[in-house]
């Protein structure tokens, strides 16, 4: 399997431009999960889909940011206009629906965004 | 919601010596408690979790224990070698809940 896949692995913007990111999840999976990681306040989750349908987006720092998932395979965050204190790490993450064994959550590599 | 803490922040241990990492929760409805390591560049990484109707689980040369009364959990590393410097990070949801709380992560170095 090929993992969950991000893109851009890298991203240096400008304060005030757009920034999109993109996720391909695990084939089969049902739950897809952005998560943010900085130093100051570790990972958090921002929003998280299950068959597509968002459930959860109280974690979503601001109206500047917003998640899609138009199919079961692909998802995108976008933060609009994008702002020096966005920088972080951004995982996707993926899960299937859960089994006996615990409802293991699978992360990507994450895209690095600065914002300057 | 769930507020978990972790210790230490960071850890430099010997190779073939052990290593310990301990968290606390807050949220005794908690019953599901997995644990990441995270590598330079990569992203979070399950290497093995634990539920509330069990006290202890091994794998190898880790293992974790929970202490439902107290409300903490910790995660053991034996003979430990210079792959296992890593972050690593506790987290406690519960079972079937998504929203999984992270601790802050422990920086273990391994020492040759």
């Amino acid at each position: 399997d090929a993992g969950v896949i991000q893109s851009p692995r890298h991203e240096v913007t400008e304060m005030g431009q757009e920034v999109t990111l993109r996720c391909k999840p695990i084939s089969g999976h049902d739950y897809l999960f952005w998560y943010r990681q900085t130093m100051m306040r570790g990972l958090e989750l921002l929003i998280y889909f299950n068959n597509n349908v968002p459930i959860d987006d109280s974690g979503m720092p601001e109206d500047r940011f917003s998640a899609k998932m138009p199919n079961a395979s692909f998802s995108t965050l976008k933060i609009q206009p994008s702002e020096p204190r966005d920088s972080a790490v951004y995982f996707c993450a993926s899960s299937e629906a859960a089994r006996i064994g615990g409802n293991t959550i699978y992360f990507g590599e994450g895209s690095w965004l600065t914002v300057v | 919601g769930e507020n978990v803490e972790q210790h230490p922040s960071t850890l430099s241990v010997q190779e073939g010596d052990s290593a310990v990492i301990k968290c606390t929760y807050s949220d005794s409805a908690s019953n599901y408690f997995p644990w990441y390591k995270q590598e330079l560049g990569k992203g979070p990484q399950l290497i093995i979790d634990i539920r509330s109707n069990v006290g202890e689980k091994k794998d190898q040369r880790i293992a974790v224990t929970l202490n439902k009364t107290a409300k903490h959990f910790s995660l053991h590393i034996t003979e430990t070698q210079p792959e296992d410097s890593a972050v690593y990070f506790c987290a406690a949801s519960l079972f079937n809940d998504y929203k999984l709380s992270f601790g802050a992560g422990t920086t273990v170095t391994v020492r040759a």
